[in-house]
């Protein structure tokens, strides 16, 4: 398969827990982004890397949340101290930097925090 | 065929029918748009994009329609079969990356046998 892929694709945990997902984009693709979606919603941006470089943060849901690139191939996203508030699916998505900039997603990660 | 002015949660159509799914977009800068098909507990998948400098564009049984001066979006299915129950996205970008993809609200469509 050369999708992208998301690792786990559920995860449950506890409240203050801290959780981290895998994503693995198409091979040549070299832009990586992250985006949550909650129930009966589109989703929403979280944060983008062209490469190893996170060129945008500023949409990151609050300080809990953090993402790596670190070679510029497969990113994590953690989420420090996890609240009810943080259940939701999140998706991961790659593109290759043309003009159209198509993004393609992955399955996403179902969290639950009991 | 069944269609729309406005956005609607749920659009129900018979098996076979055209249908046709409508998108409200909010930045007029953008200039870039993809319609993304979603089933449940799955991610979103690519159906058919247009850039700004074109009003239409076609694909295989879909149809995309743009209207900058109203900023509305279309999306036109023929024939719709069992397997195009989903919900629809409609999303927008200024392109470059750096802002993401800015999803509208999305429409749910029910295939009837």
């Amino acid at each position: 398969d050369t999708g992208v892929s998301q690792d786990p694709r559920h995860k449950i945990t506890k409240r203050g827990q801290n959780v981290t997902f895998r994503c693995d984009p198409i091979s040549e693709h070299n832009r990586l982004y992250w985006y949550r979606q909650t129930l009966g919603q589109g989703p929403e941006f979280l944060t983008y890397f062209q490469n190893e470089a996170q060129l945008e943060k500023s949409r990151l849901l609050s300080d809990r949340f953090s993402a790596e690139r670190p070679k510029g191939s497969f990113s994590t996203l953690e989420i420090q101290r996890t609240e009810q508030g943080d259940s939701a699916m999140y998706l991961c998505a790659s593109s290759l930097a043309t003009s159209t900039d198509t993004q393609y997603f992955g399955p996403g990660t179902r969290l639950t925090v009991l | 065929g069944e269609s729309v002015g406005l956005h609607l949660p749920t659009l129900s159509v018979q098996e076979g029918d055209n249908s046709i799914i409508n998108c409200a977009y909010s930045n007029s800068a953008s200039d870039y748009f993809i319609w993304y098909k979603q089933e449940s507990g799955k991610g979103p998948q690519f159906i058919i994009d247009i850039r700004s400098n074109m009003d239409k564009r076609q694909g295989q049984r879909v149809t995309v329609l743009l209207n900058k001066t109203v900023k509305h979006l279309s999306l036109q299915i023929a024939a719709t079969q069992p397997g195009d129950s989903a919900v629809y996205f409609c999303a927008e970008t200024m392109g470059g990356g750096a802002d993401g993809l800015t999803f509208g609200k999305g429409t749910h469509l029910i295939i009837q046998p």
